[in-house]
């Protein structure tokens, strides 16, 4: 497709179930960020991709929350034993390049509920 | 400190008025800034890149002051069209890093 597309739309989880959500990048867009934007917040920063290597993971919350990318293109972001404060909307951003000043293409994130 | 603050709002403002919206920044080796816009329950979406000299794209008029360390998003005649929450983006030199503020959120009443 042309634009970055993320899948489910929705998930909505019982506390203490793993989730896996996914993102496909737009084709040639080496560089690949996971957010989380919680209800009327900004976006927080989870990681970030340069091809299939992650430099910085620093923004994510626990060692619960972890992410991979495949092959440059597919990336999934995992969290283990949900919890509520997991809710929350997760985008995924790609770009061209390195990522440096660039424009950043999102997705239409997925949108996560733990009960 | 936020690395990258706005105010809320909302601001409620008429068709048709100017309204302006600020945006400071705490690390001055940051030299990549935009503006997003975000409509309710959507992705952001760029709404115009910040250059040194300041820019314009129609009604919408970019600006960056270094010296105080914040850019402004000046909204010229309005439209209802124009109701969603803008962030504003700061990005430092040769980093991949994006700051994102929270946003703040404009309502154009008819």
């Amino acid at each position: 497709g042309a634009g970055v597309s993320q899948s489910p739309s929705n998930k909505v989880t019982e506390k203490g179930k793993d989730v896996e959500l996914r993102c496909d990048p737009i084709s040639g867009h080496t560089a690949l960020y996971w957010y989380r934007q919680s209800l009327g917040q900004g976006l927080e920063f989870l990681i970030y991709f340069q091809g299939n290597s992650a430099p910085d993971k620093s923004g994510l919350p626990s060692d619960r929350f972890s992410a991979e990318r495949t092959g440059g293109s597919v990336s999934t972001l995992t969290i283990q034993r949900t919890q509520q404060e997991d809710s929350a909307v997760y985008l995924c951003a790609t770009l061209r390049g390195s990522g440096a000043g660039g424009e950043q293409f999102f997705g239409p994130g997925t949108r996560l509920t733990v009960l | 400190r936020k690395e990258v603050e706005q105010d809320p709002g909302p601001f409620n403002v008429p068709e048709g008025a100017t309204v302006a919206f600020n945006c400071t920044y705490s690390n001055s080796a940051s030299q990549s800034f935009f503006w997003y816009r975000q409509d309710c329950r959507k992705e952001p979406k760029l709404l115009m890149s910040v250059y040194s000299s300041g820019n314009e794209d129609g009604r919408f008029t970019a600006q960056l002051n270094r010296a105080s360390q914040y850019i402004s998003l000046l909204i010229r005649d309005s439209k209802l069209s124009d109701s969603a929450t803008y962030l504003c983006v700061v990005s430092s030199s040769g980093t991949y890093k994006y700051i994102f503020g929270t946003g703040t959120r404009l309502k154009v009443l008819a």
